[in-house]
């Protein structure tokens, strides 16, 4: 079975850009979650899709955004990329709400 | 504010001794708790969880323990074996995965 899949697996983008990730659930995986893993700040949640419906959203600002399309699949954007943003960004998905979910390998982003 | 803690940035443990990974977490509705694990250049791998209403929850070798007085949180790892060398998370969920910061596992041989 396959994996959770995210593209591209490495992005360099410049400040000022704006940039889109993309994000493949498992097969029958409805939950789709965003996060942010830094050095300094760890995993951070950024939102979470059900149904091509934001469920819930971190503390992030509203720069970053995301969507869910009908066959479950997912993209995140973040515009005006400032240095802070470079991060790499996971994507996991889960059957349903409040299971576990299950990560892809991450989008290293790095902003020039 | 971190709403979970893991106080512990690394922990070195002997091949064949038990492992326990802490951690503490101040947010009480959060319901339901899981570990992952994590190798260099790899997303978390998902490893056990356990619902606020129990204490208790095993899977061969990995067991969790629920303590919701005080509010923390343990994985024991019995026997440790060589490939548990990784970073493991503890995350807590309410709305969202809140996770801690990490404890660097070092399994010697």
């Amino acid at each position: 079975k396959a994996g959770v899949t995210q593209t591209p697996r490495y992005l360099i983008k410049t400040r000022g850009q704006q940039v889109t990730l993309s994000c493949s659930p498992i097969s029958g995986h409805r939950s789709v979650s965003w996060y942010q893993q830094t050095p300094g700040q760890g995993l951070q949640f950024l939102f979470e899709y059900f149904s091509e419906t934001q469920r819930n959203k971190g503390n992030f600002p509203g720069r970053f955004s995301g969507r869910q399309f009908s066959n479950s699949r997912s993209e995140m954007n973040v515009s005006t990329l400032e240095l802070g943003d470079s991060a790499l960004y996971l994507c996991a998905s889960s059957l349903e709400i409040n299971q576990p979910q299950h990560f892809g390998d991450g989008t290293r982003l790095s902003i020039l | 504010d971190q709403q979970v803690k893991q106080n512990s940035p690394s922990l070195s443990v002997q091949e064949g001794r038990i492992s326990i990974l802490n951690c503490d977490y101040t947010n009480s509705m959060f319901d339901y708790f899981l570990w992952y694990k994590k190798y260099p250049a790899e997303g978390p791998t998902f490893l056990i969880s356990i619902s606020s209403i129990k204490d208790k929850n095993e899977d061969g070798r990995f067991t969790v323990f629920l303590n919701k007085s005080a509010k923390h949180l343990s994985l024991h790892i019995v026997p440790s074996q060589p490939g548990d060398s990784a970073v493991y998370f503890c995350a807590a969920s309410v709305d969202g995965l809140t996770f801690g910061k990490g404890t660097h596992l070092i399994i010697q041989p």
